[in-house]
């Protein structure tokens, strides 16, 4: 499965959007892009995840650039309960969810 | 919504004893996995199953052992505890062939191998 770079850490004001970038460059056709996230003390939740095409649910969006080789989970309306540690996969159906050091959001009052 | 359940959110146990971790899904998912993590190192998956009396290895089996009886079920054994195995773990559970939809992660349990 591919690697992903992400930011260590990022603040983002409370109400705003949170832009949450992953780079994936050696990405491959068959790979999908997932995000979770992790709260402290609290298990990873699934947020959302694509293969070529733009995806959108109640938590998130998810874009991914056309060339595959990055993506961004935006947030749109941040609030205190999503500062946590957010992780970009990649991945093919096979079973292992690697889960890298993520960007640990904070979101400001 | 999904529920996964562990026995225990926190576990001390000494050197040498055996320690079972118990995960509890009410979904009816084929799929069960194992993970640790570790401070800098990320979740890495110890084993995991995609049917009842079904188990394959992850990238550190090495000192552990599971058991899946039941589909609900999927525990995690250390056959005889040491101090590396310090560490949280996450059971997590997921519907679909071979593990590509989401996963559904429990609490975890903070095991403290003194």
């Amino acid at each position: 499965d591919a690697k992903t770079t992400q930011p260590p850490s990022m603040d983002c004001a409370e109400g705003r959007a949170a832009n949450l970038p992953c780079n994936h460059s050696t990405i491959s056709g068959n790979e999908y892009v997932y995000w979770y996230r992790q709260i402290h003390s609290q298990g990873p939740q699934y947020i959302i995840h694509g293969l070529k095409n733009n995806e959108t649910n109640e938590m998130a969006s998810l874009i991914i650039t056309e060339d595959r080789k990055s993506s961004t989970l935006i947030l749109p309306h941040a609030t205190l309960r999503d500062t946590a540690v957010y992780y970009c996969i990649v991945k093919t159906g096979a079973n292992n969810l690697f889960f890298g050091t993520g960007t640990r959001l904070t979101v400001i009052p | 919504d999904v529920k996964v359940t562990q026995s225990s959110r926190y576990l001390v146990k000494r050197t040498g004893e055996k320690v079972f971790l118990e995960c509890v899904q009410d979904m009816d998912h084929e799929n069960m996995f194992w993970y640790r993590q570790d401070p800098g190192l990320g979740l890495r998956l110890i084993y995991f199953s995609y049917d009842v009396k079904m188990k394959e290895k992850g990238d550190i089996p090495e000192g552990y052992s599971v058991s899946r009886e039941k589909k609900e079920r999927f525990s995690l054994i250390l056959e005889s505890a040491s101090t590396n195995q310090t560490s949280m773990y996450l059971c997590a559970s997921s519907l679909g062939y071979r593990g590509l939809n989401e996963q559904y992660f429990g609490p975890g349990t903070r095991l403290t191998v003194t």
